[in-house]
């Protein structure tokens, strides 16, 4: 079946602009995962949603950066004044809902560049 | 505050030599860990897990990894490695019995000269 999708792959914006990346997970996963990568370093995570609700925003950097998932399935990452440290590829993973621990899967990433 | 460590930053092979690649990380309860693997040009894919149980595990492509606890390590391993492995690893760790965040390591890059 499809995969986790991503968009835009690639994003260039200037800075103190707004950017949404948009994340659409396999169909049938509950679980939603943000995370991002910088050049040279694995992935760092951000924020995970279980539905609607983020169960766990503690990786969120600040107040600029905030994600939504109003219907339990899609998710958009917003970054509100972005910064040249913004700049780096952000993930989105999801996961089944189960009793136990499930592997994550990744989608493609959204290069942000914010000149 | 976990972490997990990558003990190789780039790793040079022939083709058909062994592959070990070292994790370690820091977490005192139980743990879930994986290893992702990313090809040039695509997106991380799970390479293998480790929940519980047998702590040898093994994974596609003829991978394996095995969980020392009192090392608090999961060193990935290969007999013999193919320029199709070519790419980059990823150690990761989650907290056991919860669907949280994983805390991934910086990756080794394995390049292998055909």
């Amino acid at each position: 079946g499809a995969g986790v999708s991503q968009t835009p792959s690639n994003k260039v914006t200037e800075k103190g602009k707004y950017v949404e990346l948009r994340c659409d997970p396999i169909s049938g996963h509950t679980a939603l995962y943000w995370y991002r990568q910088s050049l040279g370093q694995g992935p760092e995570f951000l924020i995970y949603f279980q539905g609607t609700g983020a169960a766990d925003d503690s990786g969120l950097p600040n107040d600029r950066f905030f994600a939504v998932r109003p219907e339990g399935s899609v998710s958009t990452l917003k970054i509100q004044r972005t910064e040249r440290g913004d700049s780096a590829v952000y993930l989105c993973a999801s996961s089944r809902l189960a009793g136990g621990p499930l592997e994550q899967y990744f989608g493609p990433g959204t290069r942000l560049t914010v000149t | 505050a976990q972490s997990v460590s990558q003990h190789n930053h780039h790793v040079i092979l022939s083709e058909a030599a062994s592959l070990e690649l070292g994790c370690n990380y820091s977490y005192g309860g139980t743990v879930n860990l994986f290893w992702y693997v990313q090809y040039p040009g695509q997106h991380l894919q799970l390479l293998l897990k480790y929940f519980s149980g047998d702590p040898l595990v093994k994974g596609i492509k003829g991978f394996e990894a095995e969980f020392i606890k009192s090392k608090f390590s999961f060193n990935l391993r290969k007999p013999s490695v193919q320029w199709s492995d070519t790419a980059e690893y990823f150690c990761a760790v989650g907290r056991g019995g919860s669907q949280g965040n994983l805390i991934f390591g910086k990756g080794t890059k394995l390049s292998v000269k055909p």
